[in-house]
């Protein structure tokens, strides 16, 4: 099993609909981010959580709320989806107990909003 | 506000050249790091930069680091065609948020025989 799971990994819906994605992770890992990645712009944060109680808001924000149900789980949600919202999502974690700040990246989902 | 620039955006290469992508950052760090992107892929990582004058070496890759001119390079010697892929680097922003990180705009390489 893969170490950070995403589902769904790909979805399509309609606009002004409530869509939920989902993030798991088996590292231990403290620290959950939230990312969506469109041509051109690179990888831009929408939330990140540095444990259970504490949620962030990243740059890109509007539009999105998410839940940080237990250390292993991040959902991410979309409460009235917009086309403009059509990108691919990616969650990711990090230890920084290692002393390395790097990620550790889901598979991804790719949401088209029609 | 740390912004993190890349260039070039797009590089085609020739099987069997060489070539250095750029990754310029605002604000001070002490580390960086580089992934790789397959198409339709997640990222994964390449290089952890953790110190001014850093230099890492994988195969045909090369990154280094310049903490006080705020640069590091991904260097690509002999390309080929496998090295095709989208590159990032990515810089942590400072203070209370350590460790969250700040993406390039990523480079995509097409290697051409």
């Amino acid at each position: 099993d893969a170490d950070v799971t995403q589902t769904p990994r790909n979805r399509i819906t309609k606009t002004g609909k409530r869509i939920m994605l989902e993030c798991s992770q088996t590292k231990g890992h403290d620290r959950m981010y939230w990312y969506r990645q469109d041509p051109g712009l690179g990888l831009r944060l929408i939330y990140y959580s540095f444990d259970v109680k504490d949620i962030n808001k990243g740059e890109i924000s509007d539009g999105y709320s998410v839940s940080r149900q237990a250390q292993a789980k991040f959902s991410l949600s979309l409460e009235s989806a917009i086309p403009n919202q059509t990108a691919l999502y990616f969650c990711a974690t990090s230890d920084p107990r290692t002393g390395n700040y790097g990620y550790t990246f889901g598979s991804g989902t790719r949401l088209t909003v029609v | 506000e740390l912004k993190v620039e890349q260039n070039p955006l797009f590089l085609s290469m020739q099987e069997g050249k060489n070539y250095t992508i750029y990754c310029n950052y605002s604000t001070t760090s002490d580390r960086l790091y580089w992934y790789r992107q397959d198409p339709g892929k997640s990222l994964e990582s390449l290089f952890v930069l953790l110190s001014n004058g850093a230099v890492k070496q994988e195969g045909r890759l090369m990154a280094s680091l310049d903490t006080k001119a705020r640069l590091s390079t991904l260097h690509i010697t002999a390309a080929v065609h496998d090295l095709s892929a989208t590159y990032f680097c990515a810089v942590p922003e400072g203070g209370t948020s350590y460790g969250k990180l700040t993406f390039g705009q990523g480079t995509i390489l097409t290697v051409h025989p």
